[in-house]
């Protein structure tokens, strides 16, 4: 069974630049997870889609986050424009549904100069 | 606010030692328990845990829940230098978000 994909693996960007990372789950897996995780601190969550829908997006920085999924499968997240607090490892997850355990990608590391 | 603990942040073994890593949650509307251990970028599943008092055992690893004092422990017994990682712990609430936390860094010395 393929994993989730996620790319690219790495992005160096200067500030105010714009940043757009892509994720593919695990096929058949309804839920998608957006995590960022910045050095030395545990992951936390951006946006959760069930399908094509947003079920919890909280913690997105809305001014400037953004994140879509819409065929329900693949999804993006953007960054526009981007500061140098957002230099973090973005991981994405899915699961098969709201009840089972999240699988991750290999996630991108984005580093803003 | 959810909020998860672990304990201790970091720790040094030697090879063939056994370790316990501790876990301990405020959340509300709790699901699920999970261990994830990271290295490098991505995190890998270790456990799911829903019940109290019932071990989960994979291999060397094994991990029990206990909901009643809001807490669980990953043991890693005869520990091998591949061990080095940050195992993280994560408690799934309603909706499945889950809430990670802070991790803590295991280095095995050979």
């Amino acid at each position: 069974e393929a994993g989730v994909a996620q790319s690219p693996r790495y992005k160096i960007i200067e500030k105010r630049q714009s940043v757009a990372f892509w994720c593919n789950p695990i096929s058949g897996h309804a839920t998608l997870y957006w995590y960022q995780q910045i050095l030395g601190q545990g992951p936390k969550l951006l946006i959760q889609f069930q399908n094509n829908g947003v079920v919890d997006d909280s913690q997105l920085p809305k001014d400037r986050f953004s994140a879509e999924r819409l065929k329900g499968v693949d999804s993006t997240l953007k960054i526009q424009p981007a500061k140098l607090e957002d230099s973090a490892v973005y991981l994405c997850a899915s699961s098969l549904t709201v009840n089972t355990e999240a699988f991750f990608g290999q996630g991108t590391r984005l580093t803003v100069v | 606010e959810d909020k998860v603990v672990q304990s201790p942040l970091s720790l040094v073994v030697h090879e063939g030692d056994t370790v316990t890593l501790n876990c301990s949650y405020e959340v509300t509307n709790f699901r699920s328990l999970l261990w994830y251990k990271q290295e490098k970028k991505a995190p890998t599943f270790l456990f799911m845990l829903t019940s109290s008092g019932i071990e989960k055992k994979s291999g060397r690893l094994s991990s029990i829940l206990d909901k009643k004092e809001l807490f669980s422990i990953l043991n890693i017994t005869a520990t091998q230098t591949g061990d080095s990682a940050v195992y993280l712990c994560a408690v799934g609430i309603y909706g499945n978000k889950l809430v990670f936390g802070a991790g803590t860094i295991l280095r095995v010395k050979s």
